[in-house]
Formats: C-alpha cells, structure tokens, sequence
C-alpha cells in the first residue's frame, strides 16, 4: 500500500526567509502524482503545487518549488521569501495514475512564519 | 473562494443519531469526493462520485452512504453516530475523475458527536 509520511510535524521560519519542508513516499508504481496542499486556520485546502513523475522537471508555482527525486521517493516543498500569510498546515499528497480520487495525505507540517 | 460550496458549517450531535451533509461542486465538474479529517486518522478518502455514479470507495464505514444526485450535488448521509465520528468532513470536485486534476476543496463541514 503506498503512503505519505511528512517527519516535521512543526516548522518555523523568519519572514523573507527560505524553508524546505520534507515529504517521503512509498509506492511500487512508476506512474503517479504528487501535491502540496495548505490548510490555512480558515480550514480550506488549497492546492499549492503538483509535480507528475514522468516529469523530470521539479514544478515551480511563484515562490513555490519543488525537489522531486524519484529513486528517493522524496518531494519536498521549498518556500523562498516567506510571508505571514504562507502560515498554515502543509500536506503532501500521492495519487496513483489512474485512479479515481484516492489522494493519499501525510500528517502534515504545521508551518509558522515570524515577523 | 473554491466555488465548492459545503453546509452546513457546523453540526453537532448526538451518539446515535442520524445527519445528512452537502456539497455543491463548482460549476462544470462532474466529480465530487468526500474526505474524512480527524487528529487521529488525518486526512482520509471516504468515497468519490462521477456524473451520479459512484466511481471510488475508500474507507468509508457501512454506517456512511452517499449519493449524487442529477444536479450534481451530493449528499453524505452518517448514520448511527458514535463519538469517534467527530471530525471536519470535506468535500472536493474536479472536471474529470483521474489522474492530475486539480481538487477543489470546499471549506468543511465540522462534525461534533456528543
């Protein structure tokens, strides 16, 4: 069974400052997805970027970037110039290619952001 | 503002009882899927529905049935509560029903089971 295990339950990073959050997964399927998504205190999941494994470009959304090494299994999320409002709850979701709707989520890393 | 719109906010209840929660996709997609968050377990698939049809069934109870109906619209039927059922329940859709799509989550409906 693939899983999603997230090993920084809390983060913390000065404002401007660039943090990395972890993500590791186990899967023994070659095709597949990958998501970051943040839950801000309003609850709301957001998704805030998506790699595909074929791709072996890292994925970049404005500050947000990615490091996918797929022998690794490993897709961390980089934050460069971190803002108040990048605070919130991060998760790390896998999805197999194909399938109907079953994202699988980490525990999640609770970032914090310091003025 | 997802466009997935979820009520009611808050619900809180008894052990025993029955509830129904509902979601609203956003215009256009044809996919809803229901997510199950509590401390314990996180963030868990419950069931997915595409153009009325059930098309994915994660670890939903037997207590929990769901439905969507011709207006795209679904409803989560929990029934038999017991106290562990508390949690925040979302609802998602997309387009489509695989593989990249982008999710659109709604804000949550928080369950108290008391």
């Amino acid at each position: 069974a693939q899983t999603v295990t997230q090993s920084q339950p809390e983060m913390s990073v000065q404002e401007a400052e660039t943090v990395t959050l972890s993500c590791t997964y186990d899967t023994s399927e070659s095709d597949y997805y990958l998501f970051w998504y943040k839950q801000p205190p309003s609850r709301q999941m957001i998704l805030v970027i998506r790699q595909e494994a074929y791709k072996q470009q890292n994925a970049t959304e404005n500050r947000f970037s990615v490091n996918f090494q797929k022998a690794a299994k490993s897709f961390s999320l980089k934050i460069s110039d971190s803002q108040l409002g990048d605070a919130a709850m991060y998760f790390c979701a896998y999805r197999r290619a194909g399938s109907q709707g079953n994202l699988i989520f980490g525990k999640g890393t609770k970032l914090s952001v310091k003025p | 503002d997802s466009g997935v719109t979820q009520t009611p906010k808050h619900l809180i209840t008894a052990t025993g009882q029955r509830v129904t929660l509902r979601c609203s996709p956003r215009s256009g997609d044809l996919s809803v899927y229901w997510y199950q968050q509590s401390l314990d377990q996180g963030l868990q698939f419950l069931i997915q529905y595409y153009n009325g049809e059930e098309r994915a069934k994660g670890n939903i109870l037997e207590r929990f049935s769901a439905q969507q109906f011709p207006d795209l619209h679904s409803e989560l039927n929990l029934s038999s509560l017991e106290l562990g059922d508390s949690a925040l329940y979302f609802c998602a859709s997309s387009v489509g029903d695989r593989g990249p799509e982008k999710l659109f989550f709604g804000s949550g409906t928080q369950l108290s089971v008391l």
